[in-house]
């Protein structure tokens, strides 16, 4: 089975930015997909196929993806931003997500 | 407005059954791939299952291949997930999500499955 490996956590003050990785062997070549999630609730698509940002999403999100790492970038980190991020990619029978990354903004 | 609504959840008892729905509506049921996701407390988001529109295209997650069986009824707008041979594993919130044009684009509000004798 295919894994993806994100961070436990990332820590970026207020207004900076915040880079979430997501780490699978040659994910370069997957469509990645990410979601935010904020306690208690159900969890909503940030960016789809690698850099695609749905509508309603700030264009401070943005995705990239290369070689065996795809990232989440969010500049200028609000509070509202504090969540936690995961990553997802289908693998062919399956659809296959990271372990989570929880966001802290301080 | 999309609409995703769970039910079925509950108190199983270990090797015991459910049965999941999940009522659709605001948009054309059978024009779209459905799955299921779970996540038990405090946990990560776990894929469980996959229905394609017609429901001719199945799969399943390992952990729950032969025991979960995901089904639909497009006259009724409705998607379904049979779980059978229930463990302590298999407690958690199940999501019903819809697959759109941006991916898992629509998740209901989970409905709690909590399996304890």
């Amino acid at each position: 089975s295919y894994d993806l490996t994100q961070p436990l956590s990332v820590s970026v003050a207020l207004g900076q930015t915040a880079r979430i990785t997501c780490g699978g062997n040659n994910i370069g070549g997957k469509n990645v997909h990410w979601y935010q999630q904020g306690p208690g609730q159900a969890p909503v698509v940030v960016i789809h196929r690698d850099t695609q940002r749905p509508s309603g999403i700030p264009e401070r999100f943005s995705g990239s993806n290369s070689g065996n790492t795809a990232t989440l970038t969010i500049r200028g980190v609000q509070v509202g931003d504090e969540a936690k991020y995961y990553c997802q990619v289908w693998d062919g029978s399956s659809w296959v997500f990271g372990g989570g990354t929880h966001l802290t903004v301080l | 407005e999309v609409q995703l609504v769970e039910s079925g959840g509950g108190l199983a008892q270990p090797g015991g059954s459910l049965r999941l729905s999940c009522a659709a509506s605001g948009f054309t049921f059978n024009s779209f791939e459905m799955d299921w996701v779970r996540q038990a407390p405090g946990k990560g988001l776990e894929w469980v299952s996959y229905i394609s529109g017609s429901g001719s295209t199945i799969y399943y997650a390992d952990s729950v291949k032969g025991r979960f069986t995901i089904s639909r009824d497009n006259a009724k707008n409705s998607l379904y997930l049979q779980l059978n041979s229930l463990g302590a594993e298999d407690s958690a919130t199940y999501y019903c999500v819809r697959e759109g044009p941006t991916l898992f684009d629509h998740w209901g509000r989970g409905t709690l499955v909590t399996v304890s004798s």
